[in-house]
């Protein structure tokens, strides 16, 4: 499939706001997702957002889309350290299967 | 409390060997998915179902198998033409497939060869 790219690693301190983002190549893309991941364990769905959108918020999680530059980000406001996993961006194509990227991994620190 | 469950929760195969790992769920969802994880990679698709009785395969099904019998049963077999199946498997569900209804994961099985 199309390539998903995002950065490795992000560290933020407690408290302050974290951007995640992300890149997607796939123009066709009609939904966009943001998962979480603790160690050892499966995806949970944070927020998703459709391709007519450009914002959507949820409590402390703001997920911004440029559709024309193909930009997808997350923004955690007021990080805490359980907020320390990896966040996966993924776009759905062919109208099933996820399209993953490789995940960043956040580590907050006190 | 509803969800999906993925047993068992490791698993190690000998040489040869087939194995299988569970997916069940009790969300009423049509849809299933079977991913495998790879350390520091993101998930890659392995099967699909839409619908009880039939499944399609993903972009890396060689030396695996499945089965829909039953909406709430999605078991992965990992044959031993799988030549390198160590890694994570997650188990997904959702709705319908058209992507309006997110998919949801289980916990995951973490598969080692002996």
């Amino acid at each position: 499939g199309e390539d998903v790219e995002q950065s490795l690693f992000l560290s933020v301190r407690e408290g302050d706001s974290s951007v995640i983002n992300c890149t997607y190549t796939d123009s066709s893309s009609t939904y966009l997702y943001w998962y979480k991941q603790e160690p050892g364990a499966g995806l949970q769905l944070l927020t998703y957002i459709f391709s007519n959108m450009d914002m959507k918020q949820d409590q402390r999680l703001t997920v911004l889309l440029n559709k024309k530059d193909k930009h997808l980000s997350l923004r955690i406001a007021d990080t805490q350290t359980g907020d320390s996993a990896i966040y996966f961006c993924a776009d759905l194509l062919s109208g099933y299967a996820l399209n993953f990227g490789k995940g960043t991994s956040l580590l907050v620190t006190p | 409390d509803g969800g999906i469950t993925q047993s068992p929760k490791y698993l190690f195969r000998k040489e040869g060997q087939n194995v299988t790992l569970s997916c069940e769920q009790n969300l009423n969802h049509d849809a299933m998915y079977w991913y495998r994880q790879d350390p520091g990679q993101g998930l890659r698709l392995i099967y699909y179902s839409q619908i009880v009785n039939d499944f399609q395969k993903g972009d890396i099904a060689e030396g695996y198998s499945v089965s829909r019998e039953k909406k709430e049963s999605f078991p992965l077999t990992v044959t031993s033409a799988q030549k390198n199946p160590t890694a994570f498997y997650l188990c997904a569900s959702s709705a319908n497939s058209g992507g309006r209804q997110p998919q949801h994961f289980g916990d995951g099985t973490r598969l080692s060869i002996l």
